[in-house]
């Protein structure tokens, strides 16, 4: 069955600490990867994708993530967090290169304090 | 940039009432999806839509829910009569055919009462 796990559902952090979000999936086939970012009482933007070519893809505000076909998962880093980080994160997976539905992972909801 | 866009951002209504939700897709996206979040939950998919017709559904989008595009602009979902289990944020959202990226509106946020 096509699943989406993030094991770590609420993380808390200090500013600047390095952040480490762990995403694994369950997909027959190639597969588009993403992280989606929910701040509070926001919608959805995406963070950063990977469709295909280097494994390591960098997103919008210094978050990067490696997609490790081995391991079949796709974790997000960040170096250094700061208090605007503060949000719930989202991986999900389609089929690539189609117009398959999103699933998305149960959420990690991440805090950061000054 | 093209954006998704939603309206309304905030409906309140009373249990067994009809709700639609409109989405306005980015307009050269022939693929649209509406998706659902419960408060504190996943988000859930709920029904892709393409060529006008409904492509996949999930065990949620049951007879209550209906999906249209009535005028080459809009999509919108219809729920028939409300449950208060109803209640979350609706998301829409569109794709093109080749990238398979999701484009997401903010979100109808939904109260029954």
């Amino acid at each position: 069955a096509q699943s989406v796990s993030q094991h770590n559902h609420h993380v808390i952090l200090s500013e600047a600490a390095s952040l480490e979000l762990g995403c694994n999936y369950s997909y027959g086939g190639t597969v588009n990867l993403f992280w989606y970012v929910q701040y509070p009482g926001q919608h959805l933007q995406l963070l950063l994708k990977y469709f295909s070519g280097d494994p390591l893809v960098k997103g919008i505000k210094g978050f990067e993530a490696e997609f490790i076909k081995s391991k079949f998962s796709f974790n997000l880093r960040k170096p250094s967090v700061q208090w605007s980080d503060t949000a719930e994160y989202f991986c999900a997976v389609n089929g690539a290169g189609n117009t398959d539905k999103l699933i998305f992972g149960t959420g990690t909801r991440l805090q950061v304090f000054p | 940039e093209p954006e998704v866009t939603q309206t309304p951002s905030h409906q309140v209504t009373q249990m067994g009432q009809e709700v639609i939700l409109r989405c306005v897709p980015i307009s050269n996206h022939l693929y649209f999806y509406w998706y659902r979040q419960i408060l504190g939950q996943k988000v859930e998919f709920l029904v892709s839509f393409y060529n006008n017709e409904i492509s996949e559904k999930s065990e949620i989008f049951d007879d209550q829910f209906s999906v249209e595009r009535p005028d080459g602009s809009n999509f919108t979902l219809k729920i028939r009569s409300t449950k208060l289990e109803d209640s979350a944020m609706y998301f829409c959202a569109s794709s093109d055919i080749v990238s398979g990226e999701l484009f997401f509106g903010e979100g109808s946020r939904l109260t029954v009462l």
